[in-house]
């Protein structure tokens, strides 16, 4: 079965720290992965997107993302946060027959300590 | 990037009653719109694929009399909950893609519907 999975509900770290958001998926074509961040109340940003090439995607926002195929995952990492990073942040999947529809993880939600 | 607008960003109806989201491409074509309505603190929930000039296709325990959808144009989708009740009070987001294989669409800035 296709899906995607963000086995964390919720995460918190301190201002200036580094950050990783995990991904798993499980997809049986070729996988097209993005990450998209929602602040609240609001609609949703992309982030980044991984369609092919190099496996380490540079995003907006200072964010980045790994692509390893052996492992099923998609990671997106920040070197330094900002406590305007606070949001909840999806992992999503797709492929070229799917026309655009995404399968979306459950969500990770930032919390920023000052 | 492109950019979809969503229109209203909030509203509050009365329950009985029916309301119309609209989502806009502004700056593309839209052959392909997406709906989608998220639930508090849970992630998207895809409701309806609709495609200009045609049908929309509903995802599995949608209601297609309950929420009318029409992509009359390649710039303009519409949702519609009719006789909307407090259980369709959530948060609906739209997406709007262009072209075969293009597989990134574009996400409006979503309405929040409260029923009363």
């Amino acid at each position: 079965a296709q899906s995607v999975t963000q086995p964390d509900i919720h995460i918190t770290v301190s201002e200036g720290a580094s950050l990783e958001l995990r991904c798993n998926y499980s997809y049986g074509a070729t996988p097209y992965l993005f990450w998209y961040v929602q602040s609240p109340g609001q609609g949703l940003q992309l982030l980044l997107k991984y369609f092919s090439g190099d496996t380490l995607v540079q995003g907006i926002k200072g964010f980045e993302a790994e692509f390893k195929r052996s492992q099923s995952s998609f990671n997106l990492r920040k070197p330094s946060v900002h406590w305007s990073d606070a949001a909840e942040y999806f992992c999503a999947v797709g492929g070229v027959r799917s026309n655009y529809q995404l399968i979306w993880g459950a969500g990770t939600k930032l919390i920023i300590k000052p | 990037g492109a950019v979809v607008s969503q229109h209203p960003s909030r509203v509050i109806c009365k329950s009985g009653t029916s309301v119309k989201i609209e989502c806009r491409s502004l700056d593309f074509q839209a052959t392909t719109m997406f709906w989608y309505r998220q639930f508090p603190k849970q992630s998207l929930m895809l409701m309806a694929t609709s495609n200009e000039g045609s049908k929309a296709t509903y995802e599995q325990g949608v209601e297609k009399d309950k929420f009318l959808i029409n992509h009359a144009s390649l710039t303009l989708s519409t949702l519609t909950v009719t006789s909307a009740h407090p259980e369709d009070s959530s948060f609906y987001i739209c997406s709007a893609g262009w072209g075969q294989g293009n597989t990134e669409a574009f996400f409006g800035q979503g309405t929040r519907l409260t029923v009363v």
